[in-house]
């Protein structure tokens, strides 16, 4: 099993519409990332998690929130999708502290299309 | 966050040594260099980090100079499966708002027979 899972994989949502998007990891990480990645624009930050308890917003948090609702759970939801949140979303984790925290392991990703 | 500036894309050919460059001028004290690997429609693959002089793995070696604001990530011998995108990162990974683990557009490198 993979040890960052993402659901869907794919997912065909129309506009307005509120959808989520899973992740969750079996790495005992305590950080965890959501990107999306468009054509020619590399991997941008949503948001960030350290911790349970802790949330922030990376590059380009505005239309998305999150829910870290375990050290193993991180959702990524968008509360009124737009065609342009089409995307391919990455999930990913990381250890914390130590020389080598700056690993993160990706999932496999979500395709999302807003239609 | 120190910015990193990589070529947007390079071309090889099988069996030769590729080098691809990431300039980080404001590299701070504290900050490591991370390089990750990501093939199409993949999540990206960490490949190597280092903090100065060389640093070597069995699938690269990273080359920092002394004034640590460059890098360069060296590929051996590629073939057609390192056809991918690069990433350079650069970051504190003892500082949480230091390690947001921030990517930039990476480098696409082609590799043909």
């Amino acid at each position: 099993d993979a040890d960052v899972t993402q659901t869907p994989r794919n997912r065909i949502t129309k506009t307005g519409k509120r959808i989520m998007l899973e992740c969750s990891q079996t790495k005992g990480h305590d950080r965890m990332y959501w990107y999306r990645q468009d054509p020619g624009l590399g991997l941008r930050l949503i948001y960030y998690s350290f911790d349970v308890k802790d949330i922030n917003k990376g590059e380009i948090s505005d239309g998305y929130s999150v829910s870290r609702q375990a050290q193993a759970k991180f959702s990524l939801s968008l509360e009124s999708a737009i065609p342009n949140q089409t995307a391919l979303y990455f999930c990913a984790t990381s250890d914390a502290g130590g020389e080598r925290n700056t690993e993160a392991f990706f999932g496999q990703g979500t395709r999302l299309t807003v239609v | 966050l120190a910015k990193t500036t990589q070529p947007i894309s390079m071309d090889s050919y099988e069996g030769q040594e590729v080098n691809i460059t990431c300039s980080h001028n404001n590299i701070a004290t504290n900050d490591y260099i991370t390089w990750y690997q990501q093939f199409p429609s993949q999540g990206p693959r960490f490949i190597i980090q280092g903090y100065k002089t060389k640093v070597t793995n069995e699938v690269a070696s990273l080359f920092i100079p002394a004034d640590r604001k460059s890098s360069t990530l060296s590929l051996p011998r590629v073939s057609l499966s390192d056809t991918a995108v690069y990433y350079c990162l650069v970051g504190d990974p003892f500082t949480g708002g230091g390690n947001k683990l921030t990517f930039g557009t990476g480098t696409q490198l082609k590799v043909e027979l």
